[in-house]
């Protein structure tokens, strides 16, 4: 595709529901991020993925979040039993290998927790 | 801990104006500053700095990286309501997984 997409583009749970956050990223690009970006403030790195190995995840809060990309390409993002301090927009990006830091961004999905 | 600061927060000018946005950091393993730009959801980029002193410049946008006092300053010039944005400042680091730590923004109103 041209350019990143996220589904849903916004997300209501209720407190204790799981959601999955799905991130396709551009063809090609072999490496992709998940950020969280809480209102008013920059985007958090959660976790890195380089084609389907996921190098880093230092950043995901806690063991409710989980995420995959099993085939090297689309990514999902896995939050369990939700609380309302995961309300937050998530942001994927990706970027060719040797260009990490000129990473494209999906629009994002807005996740409220109720 | 790794931080990124922007100032100022927010700011409002009118049209034509010229504007210097700020970023300072405190980074173990500094490899690169990006500037990004966002309107709405998704950030994009503008940006990248490794070296001290060398401005990088996107018609009215510019931007210059001072390795040794480890700021980035981001100026534009003749500010046009499409200019209204949040401008992120990241730093990449080396050996961190390729990760990116963000400024929480500089929210930028231009108005008529």
């Amino acid at each position: 595709g041209a350019g990143v997409s996220q589904s849903p583009r916004y997300k209501v749970a209720k407190r204790g529901q799981d959601v999955a956050l799905r991130c396709d990223p551009i063809s090609g690009h072999v490496s992709l991020f998940w950020y969280q970006q809480a209102l008013g403030q920059g985007p958090e790195f959660l976790t890195y993925f380089q084609n389907e190995a996921q190098l880093d995840k230092s950043g995901l809060p806690s063991d409710r979040f989980f995420a995959e990309r099993p085939e090297g390409s689309v990514s999902t993002l896995k939050i369990q039993r939700t609380q309302q301090e995961d309300s937050a927009v998530y942001l994927c990006a990706s970027s060719l290998r040797d260009r990490v830091y000129e990473q494209y961004f999906g629009p994002g999905t807005r996740l409220t927790v109720t | 801990e790794d931080k990124v600061v922007q100032s100022p927060l927010s700011l409002v000018v009118h049209e034509g104006d010229t504007v210097t946005l700020n970023c300072s950091y405190e980074v173990t393993n500094f490899r690169s500053l990006l500037w990004y730009k966002q309107e709405k959801k998704a950030p994009t980029f503008l940006f990248m700095l490794t070296s001290s002193g060398i401005e990088k410049k996107s018609g009215r946008l510019s931007s210059i990286l001072d390795k040794k006092e480890l700021f980035s300053i981001l100026n534009i010039t003749a500010t046009q309501t499409g200019d209204s944005a949040i401008y992120l400042c990241a730093v990449e680091e080396t050996g961190g997984g390729n990760k990116l730590t963000f400024g929480t923004g500089t929210q930028l109103k231009v108005e008529l």
